[in-house]
């Protein structure tokens, strides 16, 4: 079974500064992986995700990921963050062979000015 | 633009009474999910459909909630009888089994007092 560690349960930074969410992931098999950003009283919206490919993958509102297979990670980065980013983030990891995400439990980006 | 709408946003029943909540997928999608958000227990798959059928609703208590689609533009969740402890928000999300990605509604926020 899959699972996902999202060890940082809120991350405050003053706004510009770069942001690292930390997202590592179990599975004896190969996976998918997705970020998903939630606003206050909204459905989470997909930020990006890696299916293959280049380990680098570049989504939505200036974020991007890398896939590192050996660590069994995939940090979200931003380099320069806005107070509009303030938001709830979900890592998510499907099974290859399964449509079912399973999702960490969050983490909250705190943008202050 | 083409979104997955949830009817109703809020619900505030009593407990021992039914409630319905309803899902329009994004026309095309074939896989149909439903989730559950607390506090506590994060984000939890309840049940998904592909192309209409069940796969899965190995996270639902049997006892008292079901999940089914009439057809490929509606998709129900119903309680019955609800319980306090099915206070929660949820999210309905569509998707293709080709691209893997899923689309969030915006959510039922359920109060049962």
């Amino acid at each position: 079974a899959q699972s996902v560690t999202q060890l940082d349960s809120q991350v405050p930074v003053f706004e510009e500064a770069p942001v690292e969410l930390r997202c590592n992931y179990s599975s004896s098999v190969s996976v998918y992986l997705f970020w998903y950003v939630q606003y206050p009283n909204q459905g989470l919206q997909l930020l990006l995700k890696y299916l293959s490919g280049s380990t680098l993958v570049k989504g939505i509102n200036g974020f991007e990921a890398e896939f590192n297979k050996s660590q069994t990670s995939f940090h979200l980065r931003k380099p320069s963050v806005h107070i509009s980013d303030t938001a709830e983030y979900f890592c998510a990891v499907l099974n290859t062979g399964f449509q079912k995400l399973v999702f960490g439990t969050g983490t909250r980006l705190l943008v202050s000015p | 633009d083409a979104r997955v709408t949830q009817t109703p946003r809020h619900k505030v029943t009593e407990m021992g009474q039914e409630v319905t909540m309803r899902c329009q997928p994004i026309l095309g999608h074939n896989t149909v999910f439903w989730y559950r958000q607390t506090m506590m227990q994060g984000l939890e798959l309840l049940a998904y459909f592909r192309n209409r059928a069940p796969l899965d609703d190995s996270g639902m208590p049997k006892d008292r909630f079901s999940a089914e689609m009439p057809d490929a533009t509606l998709a129900t969740l119903k309680i019955q009888p609800s319980e306090p402890r099915d206070s929660a928000v949820y999210f309905c999300a569509s998707g293709s089994d080709t691209t893997y990605e899923q689309y969030f509604g915006p959510g039922t926020r359920l109060t049962v007092t």
